[in-house]
């Protein structure tokens, strides 16, 4: 059954502590991307990987990390710089990179710092 | 840059009628639209997408339409059901990256 999976679905953390987010897909796709949604706002690029061993920033990169060893794997990592963490992170794939390709996305996380 | 605004946060219809939900954009150089579903909870659903050289696609029960000189996109669901409720935004290719609007809230009257 190919898709994007994304673990866990409901994420809670204290200030000051870093977190990691899965994503994975079994689709084959180049290209992976990480999205922040806050209510009421449309999806913002964190980070977007084009091929394995590379990622380029997005419009919000500030205070997350990720990496790309993988093909099927584009972790990310909420670190303690980031502000405002709490948010739904959404993962998507689509099959190459900066082209008309459809954006294939994964259910979610839901990360709340306490 | 681009900027991507949808007329109506909310819309409310009843079942069985059409829907029509709209987006504005401010950049004539997108060349590319998709339409997505997000249900609560849940991430977006590819819905159906339509490139520059085209003013109509049409899926099942569902229709896009795209007016370039006014630089205008919409959606149409025909019989609109009642799991048809959620967030539907539209996005926009440009320089290689995707922007999304912020989303309408279509809500289905029994």
């Amino acid at each position: 059954d190919g898709g994007i999976t994304q673990s866990p679905k409901y994420l809670f953390r204290k200030e000051g502590q870093n977190v990691t987010l899965s994503c994975e897909q079994n689709l084959n796709h180049d290209a992976m991307y990480w999205y922040r949604q806050d209510p009421g706002q449309g999806l913002r690029l964190i980070y977007y990987s084009q091929i394995v061993n590379d990622f380029q920033k997005g419009d919000i990169a500030e205070g997350y990390s990720v990496s790309r060893e993988k093909k099927e794997s584009f972790p990310l990592t909420v670190t303690s710089a980031q502000k405002n963490p709490t948010a739904f992170y959404l993962c998507a794939s689509s099959i190459r990179p900066l082209t008309g390709d459809t954006q294939y996305f994964g259910p979610g996380t839901r990360l709340t710092v306490l | 840059g681009e900027s991507v605004g949808l007329h109506l946060p909310t819309l409310s219809v009843q079942e069985g009628d059409n829907s029509i939900i709209n987006c504005a954009y401010s950049n004539s150089a997108s060349d590319y639209f998709i339409w997505y579903k997000q249900e609560s909870g849940k991430g977006p659903q590819f819905i159906i997408d339509i490139r520059s050289n085209m003013d109509k696609r049409q899926g099942q029960r569902v229709t896009v339409l795209l007016n370039k000189t006014v630089k205008h996109l919409s959606l149409q669901i025909a019989a609109t059901q009642p799991g048809d409720s959620a967030v539907y935004f539209c996005a926009l290719l440009l320089e290689g990256q995707l922007t999304f609007g912020s989303g309408t809230q279509l809500t289905v009257l029994p």
